[in-house]
């Protein structure tokens, strides 16, 4: 079975342009979520979807959005970018349908820098 | 609050056991992952335990729960210079679906 896969891989830049991630989950796989990683923050939650719904959000500006498809591939628009916007963004999936157990997968990451 | 806190490096000899730590606050933690990344690479979970566990075993990794004190550790017996990445736990809240709330890693260096 295929893993997680995140395109591009590396993305650079400049500040005010907007960017677009692509990940395409494990088959079969319904939910999506999104991270940012950076040195200073570490890993941070982004949102999540489930069957093309967002169903949790975390702390970060409306810059930052996303949607998911009906074959559950997941994309994140980031506008406006900023410096600090520069960070391994990471997509997992989840077989998951309901709570508790999460056992996500992740993809290897889009290295996305702003200059 | 949220808030996973991981002590931020860890380094040993090949052959020893490493210990790596954790604490968390939310009461409500339902599921706590333990994940490795290595450099240039994604997170691949480890192993994971259930909040009403206190242990538990797979191959050479043991981990221990401490739920009184919200303290969680993996323990890897026999530790090979393979083992050497960034270890991070995290938690799941009951009622999050998908969000998985993660500490600052651990960076495990194992020296021949």
């Amino acid at each position: 079975k295929a893993g997680v896969t995140q395109t591009p891989r590396y993305l650079i830049k400049t500040r005010g342009q907007q960017v677009t991630l692509s990940c395409s989950p494990i088959s079969g796989h319904r939910s999506v979520s999104w991270y940012q990683q950076t040195p200073g923050q570490g890993l941070q939650f982004l949102f999540e979807y489930f069957s093309e719904t967002q169903r949790n959000k975390g702390n970060f500006p409306g810059r930052f959005s996303g949607r998911q498809f009906s074959n559950s591939r997941s994309e994140m628009n980031v506008s406006t970018l900023e410096l600090g916007d520069s960070a391994l963004y990471l997509c997992a999936s989840s077989s998951t349908t309901g709570l508790g157990h999460n056992e996500q997968f992740f993809g290897p990451g889009t290295r996305l820098t702003v200059l | 609050g949220e808030d996973v806190e991981q002590s931020l490096f860890l380094s040993v000899r090949e052959g020893d056991s490493s210990v790596i730590n954790c604490t968390y606050t939310d009461s409500s933690s339902t599921y706590l992952y333990w994940y490795k990344q290595e450099p240039g690479a994604g997170l691949q979970l480890l192993t994971y335990i259930f909040s009403n566990m206190d242990m538990k075993q797979d191959q050479r990794l043991t981990v221990l729960l401490n739920k009184k004190d919200k303290h969680l550790s993996l323990r890897i017996a026999d530790t090979q210079t393979g083992d050497s990445a960034i270890y991070f736990c995290a938690e799941s809240i009951d009622n999050q679906g998908g969000k998985l709330i993660f500490g600052q890693g651990t960076e495990l260096s194992v020296k021949p």
